[in-house]
């Protein structure tokens, strides 16, 4: 089936510096997720991504988080500075519609 | 609000026991809910929805779940459970105007 993929799978990265967490979704999807996973635990939602614009966010997409696709590209999500409580699993998804396919996750440790 | 409750963190059976996984949730309007199941280290792999019409769905595998608009409610079954089926399963709940948001987690485990 289609497959959403991203890049890399692990970071490990000091805390104050910037991270992109690279993600290539499914190619005529057009709705794009960030969700936050730490210690396999409950999969909590960043963002959502339409037509060049973040749609909705929630309290976790800090001001520090920022999410673009530039022409079709990879969707991306950085964060600058990082913290410590931003060492997580990030996944990311995209959708048609209402389905959602995830990524494999991005294992981001910071030190 | 909108709330999706998973209140099982942990269900424990033996291979070929029927299995219920519960979901809550509180959701005003039209909604869309699925299922996705997590193997350790993976990512969410789509197991089924239900958006409207008959409110028990089939979904990969051998699951099925049903809708309960009076109970709030979207559980997930399988009639006879292999040692493969354990992982972590997820609710999700998407309404008109917002991103699907998931439940806590169920850690399904299957003994031989």
């Amino acid at each position: 089936g289609p497959k959403v993929l991203q890049i890399p799978s692990h970071q490990i990265i000091d805390m104050g510096q910037m991270v992109t967490l690279n993600c290539d979704p499914v190619s005529n999807h057009l709705y794009f997720y960030w969700y936050k996973q730490i210690l396999g635990q409950q999969m909590e939602f960043l963002v959502n991504f339409y037509n060049g614009k973040v749609m909705e966010k929630s309290k976790l997409f800090k001001d520090q988080f920022s999410v673009e696709r530039p022409d079709g590209s990879y969707f991306t999500l950085k964060i600058q500075p990082t913290a410590l409580e931003d060492s997580a699993v990030y996944f990311c998804a995209s959708s048609l519609k209402y389905e959602q396919y995830f990524g494999p996750g991005t294992r981001l440790t910071v030190l | 609000t909108q709330t999706v409750s998973q209140s099982d963190a942990h269900v424990t059976v033996f291979e070929g026991d029927s299995v219920e996984l519960r979901c809550n949730y509180s959701y005003g309007g039209s909604i869309y809910l699925s299922w996705y199941i997590q193997h350790h280290g993976r990512g969410l792999q789509f197991l089924l929805k239900y958006y409207s019409g008959n409110p028990v769905v089939q979904g990969v595998n051998g699951f099925e779940a049903e809708f309960s608009k009076s109970d709030s409610s979207f559980h997930l079954r399988k009639a006879s459970v292999h040692w493969s089926d354990s992982a972590v399963y997820f609710c999700a709940v998407k309404d008109n105007n917002n991103a699907p948001r998931f439940g806590a987690g169920t850690k399904l485990t299957v003994k031989p």
